[in-house]
């Protein structure tokens, strides 16, 4: 399959634990990774290979994945955080890259 | 500093032509795979394109297979895309990208925004 799902949005209360999921077929094969993107703004990779941070993306954002599902989990979530995420993987079928459709949090 | 700078978008009618550069710095150019990502206005990231270090394979999204080509010039850090018969539905920020193999797409340029119409 070529298709990575993700919610269209979830709202978490400030300080709290969320957790934002993708799924799809590739990801029983592949690595994914998770993108941040403020309005205006590129996207920032905030955890690759399922579940490691780059250098300056804080430590509540972590990574998990079992099966064909990817999660992204920010644990005490702050105002900052609001911002649409997308995960990227490969396409098992064409080799591609291929992204979710993106999440849109909302820190309330 | 890692840095990736588009240029070259603009307004183009549809079935024209356009030439997306992206500059990179930083980093050893000729080392990395790069991507073409786009996203139309209002909607989500979609993958473009992709080439090889040292230029010798190429991929596309059959949304643009045919259409575009991407190419690269090690010597002058510079990636490239060739958009040709342009669509309405080509409208869309592009943007440049590292890709670190399994390890992420990272950076990300600032993105250079192409419209279609008449």
């Amino acid at each position: 399959s070529s298709e990575l799902t993700q919610d269209p949005a979830v709202s978490v209360a400030l300080g709290q634990t969320v957790r934002i999921t993708c799924q799809g077929d590739s990801l029983r094969s592949y690595y994914v990774s998770w993108y941040q993107q403020k309005p205006g703004q590129a996207p920032v990779l905030v955890i690759y290979s399922k579940n490691n941070r780059p250098s300056g993306i804080p430590d509540r954002f972590s990574g998990s994945s079992s099966g064909n599902t990817a999660s992204l989990t920010i644990t005490g979530a702050q105002a900052e955080d609001e911002a649409d995420y997308y995960c990227n993987s490969r396409d098992s079928s064409t080799n591609h890259q291929v992204f979710g459709g993106g999440t849109k949090l909302t820190v309330l | 500093e890692l840095q990736l700078v588009e240029s070259g978008g603009g307004l183009v009618q549809p079935g024209g032509s356009l030439r997306l550069s992206c500059a990179a710095s930083g980093f050893t150019f000729s080392s990395y795979w790069m991507h073409w990502v786009r996203q139309a206005p209002g909607k989500g990231l979609v993958w473009v394109s992709r080439i090889n270090s040292d230029g010798s394979s190429t991929s596309y999204a059959d949304s643009v297979k045919g259409r575009f080509t991407i190419s690269r010039d090690n010597t002058k850090n510079t990636l490239y895309l060739q958009m040709n018969s342009v669509r309405a539905e080509d409208t869309a920020v592009y943007y440049c990208v590292r890709s670190r193999g399994i390890s992420g797409f990272d950076p990300w340029g600032q993105g250079t925004l192409v419209t279609v119409s008449s």
